[in-house]
């Protein structure tokens, strides 16, 4: 069964800077790209960024670019996603996805950046 | 960027109903197309992706067709734990984009 579990999520001040984790299992991590989006509240849902597995290419909503940065650690099976310069409007619910298709979706860990 | 958008935006049913959810592309992007359910304070679940292709488990009253811009989702017999926010999402080109969403209502 596909698990995918977000943390890191938290309260921090504009500018600030916050690490988000997606701790993968049951499939192989190694070989999927994998991608961020996110939801402010009562809003719709935004594609963030995407790790491609091929070549190791890295894509970026244009709201995050050059703030935002998305890597891997494959022998930990662990997706992360480093958020810089925080701003109001990046407060949400932060969600990690199997596939640059979605296929499969944690539940998500919550952003608030609020001073 | 290419842009999704996604109508009606609200729409309210009754069980048993057909629905359809349309999406167009900006540009066309071919089948790359998926749509996505999702329930108050739960993730989003895939449902179709490949613009017509079915997920394990989901459904066959859930149905995807189109191609190039235009993109529908039909519900063909609206079922109480359908009443949800739909979405589609195009990942033709980046940045990948959604629609604004359809939220489903119970008449």
């Amino acid at each position: 069964e596909v698990q995918l579990l977000e943390s890191g999520g938290d309260l921090v001040q504009p500018g600030g800077s916050l690490r988000l984790s997606c701790a993968a299992s049951g499939f192989t991590f190694n070989i999927n790209d994998m991608s961020w989006v996110r939801q402010a509240p009562g809003k719709g849902l935004e594609w963030v960024s995407i790790l491609s597995v091929k070549g190791g290419n890295t894509y970026y909503a244009d709201s995050v670019k050059g703030r935002f940065t998305i890597s891997r650690d494959n022998s930990k099976n662990t997706l992360y996603l480093q958020m810089n310069s925080l701003r109001a409007e990046d407060t949400g619910i932060y969600y990690c996805s199997k596939g640059g298709w979605l296929e499969y979706w944690g539940q998500g860990t919550l952003v608030t950046v609020s001073s | 960027d290419i842009q999704m958008t996604q109508s009606p935006s609200s729409l309210s049913a009754s069980v048993g109903d057909r629905v359809t959810i349309t999406c167009r592309a900006s540009q066309g992007i071919r089948n790359d197309l998926g749509w996505y359910q999702q329930k108050p304070g739960k993730a989003p679940k895939r449902l179709i992706y490949a613009a017509s292709s079915f997920q394990s488990g989901v459904p066959s009253r859930f149905s995807g067709s189109g191609s190039g811009t235009e993109f529908t989702l039909t519900i063909s017999s609206l079922q109480p734990e359908d009443f949800a926010t739909y979405y589609c999402l195009q990942h033709n080109s980046f940045p990948y984009t959604f629609g604004q969403g359809t939220k489903l209502e119970i008449k």
